[in-house]
């Protein structure tokens, strides 16, 4: 069972479109980040929230912290074939657990 | 700054086999993880080390796995003999803490096929 719980687990969209992904949890953590991963690579980190109801953006990406700290979103406007990958969260609280992530695919 | 380096990126051996895995961290960076990532999942902490000593181990099958960070630098993970269900993606990860700021960095993993 995982500890996070992303969804939707697979996404495939036209490019342009926006798309919303979530992680959720039964747990409360000190922060969450989220992470990209290409095939072959590991992941990379692309925000870490740490405050109830933070909201960060990142260029296209729109990441908002539940303001329980037990749950996040990331949105993604105008998607581009290049932000095809897997994004990943994960929650910290002693160590990091990570969901199964969500597998994006922009089609040109 | 040079990332984590790990080597080697693909291993295929036989069940039952022996298998390392070596990672070279940050400069810097006190705190070092292994996790392990199978197919269509995230990836899941099998061991964390804070220099040279271990913080968490609970989720490492210790029957068969095994790691140590020599020195607080480099590490190796060990697996004593290979399973089918050893295959995945080994990753390492390195991190720093200054205060509520930390970040986390990923090397490039170890692909296993166990056959």
């Amino acid at each position: 069972t995982q500890l996070l719980e992303q969804s939707p687990q697979f996404l495939s969209i036209q490019e342009g479109e926006n798309l919303t992904v979530y992680c959720n949890s039964s747990s409360v953590f000190s922060s969450l980040q989220w992470y990209r991963q290409e095939p072959g690579e590991g992941p990379v980190l692309l925000v870490t929230v740490v405050t109830g109801g933070e909201v960060k953006k990142l260029k296209r990406l729109t990441f908002q912290f539940g303001d329980a700290r037990k749950d996040s979103s990331l949105h993604i406007t105008a998607a581009q074939p290049g932000d095809t990958g897997l994004y990943l969260c994960a929650g910290r609280n002693n160590d990091m657990r990570f969901g199964a992530g969500t597998r994006l695919t922009v089609k040109p | 700054e040079a990332g984590v380096a790990q080597s080697p990126r693909y291993k295929i051996i036989e069940k039952r086999q022996s298998v390392a895995f070596w990672c070279n961290p940050i400069s810097g960076h006190a705190t070092l993880y292994w996790y392990q990532q199978i197919l269509g999942q995230g990836p899941k902490l099998l061991i964390q080390f804070q220099n040279n000593g271990v913080v968490d181990d609970s989720q490492l099958p210790k029957d068969r796995f095994s790691a140590e960070r020599l020195k607080g630098v480099d590490s190796t993970l060990k697996i004593q003999p290979a399973k089918l269900e050893d295959s995945a993606v080994y990753l390492c990860a390195s991190s720093f803490t200054v205060g509520a700021i930390y970040g986390y960095t990923f090397g490039s993993g170890t692909r296993l096929t166990v056959v």
